[in-house]
């Protein structure tokens, strides 16, 4: 699977936007993006995911740029229950003894505050 | 709440002790992984399971003895663990086992080895 870069760190004000980047510079044509969160001492939680095209859903946006060497996810009005590690994984489509893993890595911390 | 659940949540134990870890899921997925997360490391997957069957084992020391018993099942049974051993584990299932189904997490168990 194609290798991600997260800043380690990010603060956002509460009911603003908060803007995540992920770069992957080398992902291949059948890669998807995923997001997932952890907040701490949880399990991490699925966030959205998405190929080629901008998805949205009930918790975020996924903005693709059109070469996919990069992506943001967007909390729309972030509060403090989304202070987490927020980790950008890509993932070739299929079935195999590899395909499974999700490789997590190091993840962005948010830091949301009043 | 996610669907799969970890019995126990807190765990302390003495490296001759033998101790097991429950994971149920109730999310009617055929799909269950047992992930390892250390301090300050990323996720490790440590055990894929498929209809029962192991379809992955990400050379995990024998101390560590999974067991599926049925799809809904998910247990890790520990003995003669070591101090590093210490770490969160986490429980997953997803629809199928490939890389498109999203993981859901189960919350995890914090264990302890004295």
């Amino acid at each position: 699977d194609a290798k991600t870069t997260q800043p380690p760190s990010m603060d956002c004000a509460e009911g603003r936007a908060a803007n995540l980047p992920c770069n992957h510079s080398t992902i291949s044509g059948n890669e998807y993006v995923y997001w997932y969160r952890q907040i701490h001492s949880q399990g991490p939680q699925y966030i959205i995911h998405g190929l080629k095209n901008n998805e949205t859903n009930e918790m975020a946006s996924l903005i693709i740029t059109e070469d996919r060497k990069s992506s943001t996810l967007i909390l729309p009005h972030a509060t403090l229950r989304d202070t987490a590690v927020y980790y950008c994984i890509v993932r070739v489509a299929g079935r195999g003894s590899t395909l499974g893993r999700l490789y997590f890595g190091r993840g962005t911390q948010l830091t949301v505050w009043p | 709440e996610t669907g799969v659940t970890q019995t126990p949540r807190h765990l302390v134990m003495g490296m001759t002790n033998k101790k097991s870890l429950k994971c149920e899921q109730h999310l009617g997925h055929n799909a269950m992984y047992w992930y390892k997360q250390s301090a300050k490391k990323p996720l490790e997957l440590m055990f894929v399971y498929s209809l029962e069957e192991r379809v992955e084992n990400n050379s995990v020391p024998s101390r560590f003895s999974p067991e599926c018993p049925n799809s809904s099942h998910l247990f890790l049974h520990l003995h003669t663990l070591q101090p590093e051993d210490s770490a969160l584990y986490l429980c997953a299932s997803s629809q199928e086992w490939t890389s498109i189904d999203t993981q859901y997490f189960g919350p995890g168990t914090r264990l302890t080895v004295l």
